[in-house]
């Protein structure tokens, strides 16, 4: 049974850069579709993009652009998400999810914009 | 604003049926067969219970299901039962890109 685990909480300063990880065990992220969607505290989900690793290609929303990174390691099975220029307004939690439509979900990562 | 239009929430009472609908307001995301539709407790990450408008996954019970018509994507919860009180999502996919709803709070009364 496979379990996307995430890395840790963060803690950053406005301006600049996190970078979270997504690790697949017990399977494999390689013909998947891994997309990455967050929540902000008592909002909604939004989609932020998603990486077809085999494929190597990416889908960004369109407002993220240019602020967001997503890439995958094969041999590792590992998918990572970075996201540049933070403000406040990227506190949230951030997940992973493998899909093609996203069906095992990581089990999150608590993103702290702070000064 | 989404693309995705949902009721902000929705209640019944034990035994009874609800139905959660999600308007497109493009048909980039209204035109094709790709709404799912995402369970979420409190803290917890989503569950994903119906997909490709009307498919359950292995262990989502058969109370469970979704429906279509024009640019408008149902779930319907029967026999509600109180561990169904929760916030419910939908999601639609279009060339490439994702876009889920703004959510729908489910409360059994």
């Amino acid at each position: 049974q496979v379990q996307l685990v995430q890395s840790g909480a963060e803690v950053k300063k406005p301006g600049s850069s996190v970078k979270v990880s997504c690790k697949a065990s017990g399977g494999t992220l390689d013909t998947y579709t891994v997309n990455w969607v967050r929540q902000a505290p008592g909002q909604g989900l939004e989609w932020l993009g998603r990486v077809i690793p085999i494929l190597g290609m990416t889908n960004y929303a369109q407002m993220l652009q240019g602020r967001l990174s997503i890439t995958a390691d094969r041999s590792t099975s590992t998918a990572y998400m970075e996201l540049s220029s933070l403000t406040s307004n990227d506190t949230a939690v951030y997940y992973c999810a493998r899909g093609p439509t996203p069906e095992i979900w990581g089990q999150g990562t608590l993103v702290t914009v702070s000064s | 604003q989404s693309a995705l239009t949902q009721p902000r929430s929705v209640s019944g009472s034990p035994g009874q049926s609800v139905t959660i609908s999600c308007t497109a307001t493009s048909n980039d995301f209204g035109g094709y067969n790709f709404f799912s539709w995402y369970q979420q407790d409190p803290g917890k990450a989503p569950k994903l219970i119906i997909y490709d408008v009307t498919k359950r996954p292995s262990g989502v019970p058969d109370r469970f299901s979704g429906s279509k018509s024009g640019n408008m994507a149902s779930l319907t919860i029967s026999g509600l039962q109180s561990e169904d009180e929760a916030d419910y999502y939908c999601c639609s996919y279009a060339g490439g890109y994702r876009v889920f709803g703004g959510g729908t709070r489910l409360t059994v009364l």
